[in-house]
């Protein structure tokens, strides 16, 4: 069966500090990813996604990247943290071109 | 643009009761809308999704329907239980092309009282 991890669970960081958040998928290759972030009060945004290694789609402006080192392996990056960086920020998988989108158990960040 | 409206935010409802959540959609031309359910401080957990094709999609006490027409589709639930008790979030595709890029809704919170 497939399993989607994140880590770390929970992050507290400093603006100004830098950021990676980690996903990693098993039991499945070639499967599409996805980075979503979650803030407070506001719906579920797609951040990026990855049809496969080193190929990442940006769906909105900001200070974060993505990067997509090996099958199965989602990684989120900051050079530099911003207050509004602060949310809950989710890892998706699904097969290609099929249907459903399965998520991680999340990462949550706050940004003091 | 595509954007997806759930009402209310937030329902409670007795233990033992049928209820019946909205999502609606404002682009018609959807390849299909997914279901999904977020317990507090967790991941997505996937439900039920319904193919452009189909009207109804069942699971057990979850019923989703789907009327691309009018841009609806609500999620039946019968006889609701404690364990119940979530955020029920609608998803739709952002383009007919496959799945990569789903919009949300901002979801409903419910809660069912014992």
């Amino acid at each position: 069966s497939q399993t989607i991890h994140q880590w770390p669970a929970t992050l507290v960081q400093p603006v100004g500090s830098p950021l990676s958040l980690e996903c990693t998928v098993e039991g499945t290759s070639n499967p599409n990813l996805y980075w979503y972030r979650q803030a407070a009060g506001r719906g579920l945004q797609l951040l990026f996604y990855s049809v496969g290694i080193g190929q990442i789609s940006s769906e909105v402006p900001q200070n974060l990247s993505a990067s997509r080192p090996q099958d199965r392996q989602f990684i989120l990056s900051s050079k530099k943290l911003l207050l509004s960086d602060s949310g809950f920020y989710l890892c998706a998988w699904s097969q290609r071109r099929a249907d459903t989108q399965y998520f991680g158990p999340g990462t949550r960040l706050t940004v003091l | 643009k595509q954007e997806v409206t759930q009402i209310p935010a937030a329902l409670s409802v007795p233990e033992g009761e049928n209820l019946v959540l909205n999502c609606s959609f404002t682009d018609s031309a959807i390849y299909n809308l997914q279901w999904f359910r977020q317990d507090p401080g967790k991941g997505l957990t996937s439900l039920l999704l319904i193919q452009s094709s189909q009207r109804e999609q069942t699971s057990g006490r979850l019923n989703a329907s789907l009327d691309k027409s009018s841009g609806r589709s609500t999620l039946y639930i019968a006889a609701s239980q404690p364990g119940d008790s979530a955020t029920y979030l609608c998803a739709v595709p952002k383009s007919n092309f496959g799945n990569e890029k789903l919009t949300f809704g901002t979801g409903t919170r419910l809660t069912i009282i014992p």
